[in-house]
């Protein structure tokens, strides 16, 4: 099982919108709705940022938003704050050998 | 309030056997029926799935380490944990342990929201 493909950097200004693609296959985020999207600053572990595809657990900003057109899982972050910076990870649910997959990774990077 | 928590050696030997606890305080790891998860992240890269377990002992493996891994629950000191057989230099990584955001559900649907703060495995001579 391929990691899901992301960007491997994206980048914007304060107070601007910016959008991480995680695109797969028919057998994972364009089959089913449990893709999640995880932020993770230096040092740290991650942190759940939306799952099943465009759900934000309690406590997360509502600039952060998630959703899914085909094959293709997005991560929208709006108003960008410096404190957004860091790096982001998709992950979903996959019918093949394995039950589940993360993605290649995007660091953000706030200008 | 429910807290994952890694423990074992920093450092193993190439070729042996690295192994890893996570344990649960704060609420019973059999009391609900969540699946507990291993995930590692080398330095500098990317995180990488490597197996989950039910509450039950039903085990979930990356295909890719399949071969070498076995995780495993003991319910009496709340404690789940990981073997990796046969390492080498390129299993150095910091090794998470984690929880989903809600209980049951098919494998492989999770949303991992409850993380141990990790810990570096180093494999070197």
């Amino acid at each position: 099982q391929s990691a899901l493909t992301q960007p491997a950097s994206v980048s914007g200004s304060p107070g601007q919108s910016i959008t991480i693609s995680c695109t797969g296959t028919s057998s994972d985020v364009g089959g089913y709705n449990y893709v999640s999207w995880y932020q993770q600053h230096p040092g740290k572990a991650p942190k759940l940022m939306i799952y099943d595809v465009s759900n934000r657990p309690s406590g997360v900003s509502n600039r952060f938003s998630g959703s899914k057109s085909g094959n293709t899982a997005s991560l929208t972050i709006s108003g960008l704050q410096a404190e957004d910076e860091g790096d982001y990870y998709c992950s979903s649910y996959t019918s093949s050998s394995s039950p589940y997959v993360f993605g290649t990774g995007t660091k953000v990077t706030v200008l | 309030q429910l807290q994952l928590q890694e423990s074992g050696p920093g450092l193993v030997k190439p070729s042996e056997t690295l192994s890893l606890t996570c344990t649960v305080s704060g609420g019973s790891i059999s009391s609900s029926n969540y699946y507990w998860g291993w995930i590692r992240q080398p330095p500098g890269k990317g995180l990488e799935w490597i197996g989950s377990i039910y509450y039950s002992g039903s085990t979930y493996y990356n295909p890719s380490l399949k071969s070498r891994v076995t995780i495993s629950v003991d319910t009496s000191k709340n404690q789940f944990s990981l073997k990796l057989r046969s390492v080498t230099a390129a299993d150095t990584a910091v090794y998470y342990c984690a929880r989903p955001l809600y209980a049951g559900g098919v494998a492989g649907t999770w949303c991992f929201d409850l993380w141990g703060r990790g810990t570096l495995v180093t494999v070197s001579s």
